[in-house]
């Protein structure tokens, strides 16, 4: 039972336009919301969070949004450039646990 | 620098021959964390630790051990590897749980058990 799906396994988008990432969730408990970055051969490395309290979170050119009645999150990074070509995990958990969900992840690619 | 790193990085070994992965972290961090990726079914956490000597199952657990004896050090045992434990794994900690906090990564171990 996938509780993190990213239903998208690829996107590709022109250099400058606008990537969205998505991501769904199934149990309303989680509130806690992640999204990492993976380069290959490399960790993922963390990009930005969102707790349920709020329904955004920006930095920078990255901003989070999430919408707890459809139980989904998505990632927007504006503008596109080619270093953000990578894959991209979702990851959920619920606050005073220990547990980490990650969603199977997107695979971002960038056009110049 | 800080930085999470795992030994080694790159492992073949046959059925049956207990190894271990070591990780270990520069960041004082209280938590600590193995996972697995595998092709379309993403990061899977095997253990997770919230302090020296609490550990505690992921989603994934069954064939792997851990301990946690010192703060910065989190090894992942498998007593008896079988061809299913192939895949790449990931270190990771973070200075604490439980509110989300973002998790610092180590670069992978990829396993192969024939």
């Amino acid at each position: 039972d996938q509780q993190v799906k990213q239903n998208s396994p690829s996107l590709s988008v022109q250099e400058g336009r606008i990537s969205i990432l998505n991501c769904d969730y199934t149990n309303s408990m989680f509130d806690y919301f992640l999204w990492y970055k993976k380069y290959p051969a490399e960790g993922p490395t963390f990009l930005i969070s969102i707790s349920s309290i709020k329904d955004k979170n920006e930095d920078g050119r990255f901003t989070v949004f999430l919408n707890k009645s459809a139980k989904h999150l998505s990632l927007h990074i504006v503008p596109s450039q080619p270093g953000d070509s990578a894959v991209y995990f979702c990851a959920a958990s619920i606050s005073g646990t220990y547990k980490y969900i990650f969603g199977t992840g997107t695979r971002l690619k960038v056009l110049a | 620098e800080a930085q999470v790193t795992q030994n080694p990085r790159y492992l073949i070994t046959v059925t049956g021959k207990k190894l271990t992965v070591t990780c270990s972290q520069n960041m004082n961090h209280e938590y600590m964390s193995w996972y697995r990726q595998d092709p379309g079914l993403g990061l899977r956490q095997i253990y997770y630790s919230m302090n020296v000597e609490v550990t505690d199952k992921g989603d994934v657990p069954e064939g792997y051990k851990v301990s946690r004896k010192e703060k910065r050090n989190f090894p992942l045992i498998l007593e008896s590897p079988s061809p299913n434990q192939t895949s790449l794994y990931f270190c990771a900690s973070s200075l604490q749980a439980g509110l989300g906090d973002e998790q610092f990564f180590g670069p992978g171990t990829r396993l192969t058990v024939l």
